[in-house]
């Protein structure tokens, strides 16, 4: 069956560090993967987009990886906040359709 | 910013009544989704349209929801009748078509509550 799943469990680093999270996926072929982030009461908002024949997307303090053979792709925050302390969520996209992940919910401990 | 908004932001109902949510898009967006968020399901896609022809809607239950563009300013989701089990926030999101613009933009959603 069809699977994309992130880090399992709430992710929680303290200030100034790196932030990782994972999104694998299992039975898709993806064109392109998106990445979104959403805060309580409010729908997703879009950060990167990063195509199959791209291995790194790079935006101020975010960078995305593309691995098509593993299925997997890292999204990272360098230099953390508590400002980015949200739910992120990663989305495969097939044509004009895209398939979301579960989230991970991510705290930045001032 | 321009936004897509949804209409209302929260709704309350009992079983067996008819919903209707609105969505209006970003003016000139060409592609819109309609998604439901659960705790257990996450994010699911309902819904598609392009150009105002629904593309898929093999996510929606078909017996009992429904998904229009009436006019490219205004997309609709009815359920009828409703039932506990469709209580969710209900999301929609406009776009361009992705070789275009990446990414798209989602309104705030609407909070369903089927008692």
């Amino acid at each position: 069956s069809q699977k994309i799943e992130q880090n399992s469990e709430a992710l929680n680093i303290q200030e100034g560090k790196t932030a990782t999270l994972t999104c694998n996926y299992t039975n898709y072929s993806p064109a392109y993967l998106q990445w979104y982030r959403q805060d309580p009461g409010r729908g997703p908002v879009f950060l990167l987009l990063i195509r199959e024949n791209e291995k790194e997307k790079r935006k101020e303090r975010l960078k995305v990886t593309f691995d098509t053979t593993l299925k997997q792709s890292l999204f990272h925050i360098t230099a953390s906040q508590p400002a980015d302390s949200a739910t992120y969520l990663c989305a495969l996209g097939m044509g004009n359709q895209f398939y979301f992940g579960t989230g991970t919910s991510l705290t930045v401990i001032p | 910013d321009a936004r897509v908004t949804q209409t209302p932001r929260h709704k309350v109902t009992e079983m067996g009544q008819e919903v209707t949510m609105r969505c209006q898009p970003i003016l000139g967006h060409n592609t819109v989704f309609w998604y439901r968020q659960t705790m257990m399901q996450g994010l699911e896609l309902l819904a598609y349209f392009r150009n105002r022809a629904p593309l898929d809607d093999s996510g929606m239950p078909k017996d009992r929801f429904s998904a229009e563009m009436p006019d490219a300013t205004l997309a609709t989701l009815k359920i009828q009748p409703s039932e506990p089990r469709d209580s969710a926030v209900y999301f929609c999101a406009s776009g361009l078509d992705r070789r275009q613009t990446p990414g798209y933009t989602f309104g705030s959603g609407t909070r369903l509550t089927v008692v």
